[in-house]
């Protein structure tokens, strides 16, 4: 199975400052179609979780343009540019390159 | 709009049995592979199985491997995750999930 690692545990953020989290896989997510399937989940307490990114970069609809996925191969990150009160929540990186679905063990987003 | 809607959850004894559903709406049920993701309290998000579009393939996490049975309706579009001989280490909120798009989850107790 692909592992997913996330880094680090927990960010403690002042509101308007930049974040950034980063997501390790265990081998390169690049299939042969050209895309590479990570993907970057936000769940606040007590919901269900909500896709923000898809395949690395990609906006899912709705998502506010402060938020960002970059990366390739094995090493990825989510960038908040201007942290809000409404991010506090876990954030996690997904891989759907092959099955078993791998998730990382999160990123939880706190502010100061 | 796309909505996927968990029922079936409760207390079940150790050992019990459980058949959990999720009901969709807003696509094309038949189009997609479906998966089953589970969050025991406090804990993160773990995949547990996921069944392809026409139920030829069924995947199932170790941990889950000869307990639980994945099925899907697609005239119903319904998906099911029959789940035996629980253990206490199946606690867990269960979400059904489509990339995308999550259900708001069942809980599922297993306890004495």
């Amino acid at each position: 199975d692909i592992v997913m690692t996330q880094t680090p545990l927990s960010l403690f953020v002042t509101p308007g400052q930049p974040a950034s989290m980063s997501c390790k896989s265990s081998q390169s997510l690049l299939h042969s179609d050209g895309k590479t399937y990570v993907y970057w989940y936000m769940q606040k307490p007590g919901q269900s979780p909500q896709l923000l990114i898809y395949e690395v970069s990609n906006r899912f609809s709705g998502v506010p343009d402060r938020f960002s996925g970059s990366g390739s191969g094995t090493d990825f990150t989510l960038t908040i540019s201007r942290v809000e009160a409404d991010d506090v929540g876990i954030y996690y990186c997904v891989q759907s390159l092959q099955p078993p679905l791998t998730f990382g063990g999160g990123t939880k987003v706190e502010i100061k | 709009d796309v909505q996927l809607v968990e029922s079936g959850g409760g207390l079940v004894k150790p050992g019990g049995s459980l058949r959990l559903s999720c009901a969709a709406s807003g696509f094309i049920f038949s189009n997609y592979n479906i998966n089953w993701v589970r969050q025991a309290p406090g804990k993160g998000l773990e995949w547990v199985s996921s069944i392809s579009s026409s139920s030829t393939y069924k995947y199932y996490a170790d941990s889950v491997k000869g307990r639980f049975t994945i099925s899907r309706d697609n005239a119903k579009q319904t998906l099911w995750l029959q789940m035996n001989s629980l253990r206490a280490e199946d606690t867990a909120v269960y979400y059904c999930m489509r990339g995308a798009y999550w259900g708001q989850g069942t809980l599922v107790t297993v306890s004495s």
